[in-house]
């Protein structure tokens, strides 16, 4: 285990609604990463936070958006879900410092309908 | 400039046997290599790691090669085991960037 947990597990959702999805850093780390990975693919850079704020953008469009918090928890929101959105949503995150060793979470599993 | 290219897409290996996994990446200014171990329902796990400055990187039964010049990383399972059976990613990042830049995986089956 990594010590990175992830809520809901599992959550479905109709086209159009907005969605939350939390991660709780490992104890100490600081940078969180979101990614998402649609089913037989490999996971794709969302976005990262460090300190609390945005630093750094995969090609996703504005409607995905992102917190992190002082005690280095983060969420994902996800507005206007289309289809396309269904996927696992992985988060990961890192101390600071030179390492580049990023931890993942189970994810959450996304089901929109 | 950014892809990283994985093959085989799925590998079927005998109990004991060596597995392989290949990868290519295209942007030079990559430095650092993980490869991931996803089971189903589960995060991706790192696995092992490696950075130019070195060709080879054992731990255990995993060996990464490393080959700067052709632009091309691969892992070794040595006497695969049933329990290796999961999806492996390669990825690649730049130090001090979090955007891992991941392959798109390689079902592993190891069969008695």
């Amino acid at each position: 285990e990594t010590g990175v947990t992830q809520s809901p597990t599992h959550l479905i959702k109709t086209r159009g609604q907005q969605v939350t999805l939390r991660c709780s850093s490992q104890s100490g780390h600081n940078t969180v990463s979101w990614y998402q990975q649609a089913l037989g693919q490999g996971p794709q850079f969302i976005f990262q936070y460090y300190r609390e704020e945005e630093n750094g953008r995969g090609n996703f469009p504005p409607r995905f958006s992102g917190l992190q918090f002082p005690n280095y928890s983060s969420e994902l929101n996800v507005n206007a879900l289309e289809l396309d959105d269904s996927a696992l949503y992985l988060c990961a995150s890192r101390s600071g410092g030179r390492t580049d060793t990023q931890y993942f979470g189970p994810g959450t599993r996304l089901t929109v309908l | 400039q950014q892809q990283v290219k994985q093959s085989p897409q799925s590998l079927i290996v005998q109990k004991g046997g060596i597995s392989i996994i290949n990868c290519a990446y295209e942007n030079t200014a990559f430095d650092y290599f993980p490869w991931y171990q996803q089971f189903p329902g589960k995060g991706p796990a790192l696995l092992i790691a490696i950075r130019p400055d070195v060709s080879e990187k054992k731990e255990g039964r995993f060996t990464i090669s490393f080959n700067k010049s052709a632009k091309q990383f691969s892992l070794h399972i040595m006497d695969s085991q049933p329990g290796d059976s999961a999806t492996y990613f390669c990825a690649a990042s730049i130090s001090g960037n979090e955007k891992l830049t991941f392959g798109t995986g390689t079902r592993l089956t190891i069969i008695p």
